[in-house]
């Protein structure tokens, strides 16, 4: 399969704390996506970094990429209750494939 | 920024019948258009690329006679799926693209369809 694998599959962290999520993915790339989803809702585009860059920052977000390793993170710093969804990596080289996923709840 | 807007939001129907989603991109035109499929608690799987004017190419697994899919302008896709069964229930998310949808282009999501079949 080509989709992406995100861990952890779930993280709970209490607001204020950081978290990240790790995507891992097997073929060559052309830019790697993050997405937000809110339960039942759909997907909300984040940030992008393509694959000549290392690192990316957005507001509360740093997304790095590792292209040796073919893997990315995603940095949340100061989380809030609100950043509560699920984030899905996206690897775009000739398609978009998704990861699986990971589950984000943040404790008021 | 692009829209992309779906219709209807959500529908139950029975077992059977069948049920039509469109895809809209309101303030661009798509020259590609992808449908995709989420199970609860899951990612979300390609079913299918559309190009205006042409034959959906399906992912493998997909039933083309299943799920089928009509990109008859450059604003408009439409998903049907046929005979519906209870399997089918599922969150189906369109997007569109004003290139191919690869390399470094960006896909703009709607925000999803809920099926239900009883």
């Amino acid at each position: 399969s080509q989709q992406g694998e995100e861990d952890p599959q779930a993280l709970s962290i209490q607001e204020g704390e950081n978290a990240t999520m790790n995507c891992s993915y097997k073929t060559s790339i052309n830019n790697l996506q993050w997405y937000r989803q809110n339960s039942g809702r759909g997907l909300v585009h984040l940030i992008l970094i393509r694959s000549n860059e290392r690192e990316k920052h957005s507001g509360r977000l740093r997304v790095t990429l590792d292209t040796s390793k073919k893997s990315s993170s995603l940095l949340i710093t100061a989380s809030r209750a609100a950043d509560t969804a699920s984030y899905f990596c996206a690897t775009v080289g000739n398609q978009f494939y998704f990861g699986t996923g990971t589950s984000l709840t943040v404790i008021p | 920024g692009a829209v992309v807007s779906q219709h209807p939001s959500r529908v139950i129907c029975k077992s059977g019948t069948s049920v039509k989603i469109e895809c809209r991109s309101l303030d661009f035109q798509a020259t590609t258009m992808f449908w995709y499929r989420q199970f609860p608690k899951q990612s979300l799987m390609l079913m299918a690329t559309s190009n205006e004017g042409s034959k959906a190419t399906y992912e493998q697994g997909v039933e083309k006679d299943k799920f089928l899919i009509n990109h008859a302008s450059l604003t408009l896709s439409t998903l049907t799926v046929t005979s519906a069964h209870p399997e089918d229930s599922s969150f189906y998310i369109c997007s569109a693209a004003q290139g191919a949808g690869g390399g470094t282009d960006t896909q703009y999501f709607g925000p999803g369809t809920r099926l239900t079949v009883l």
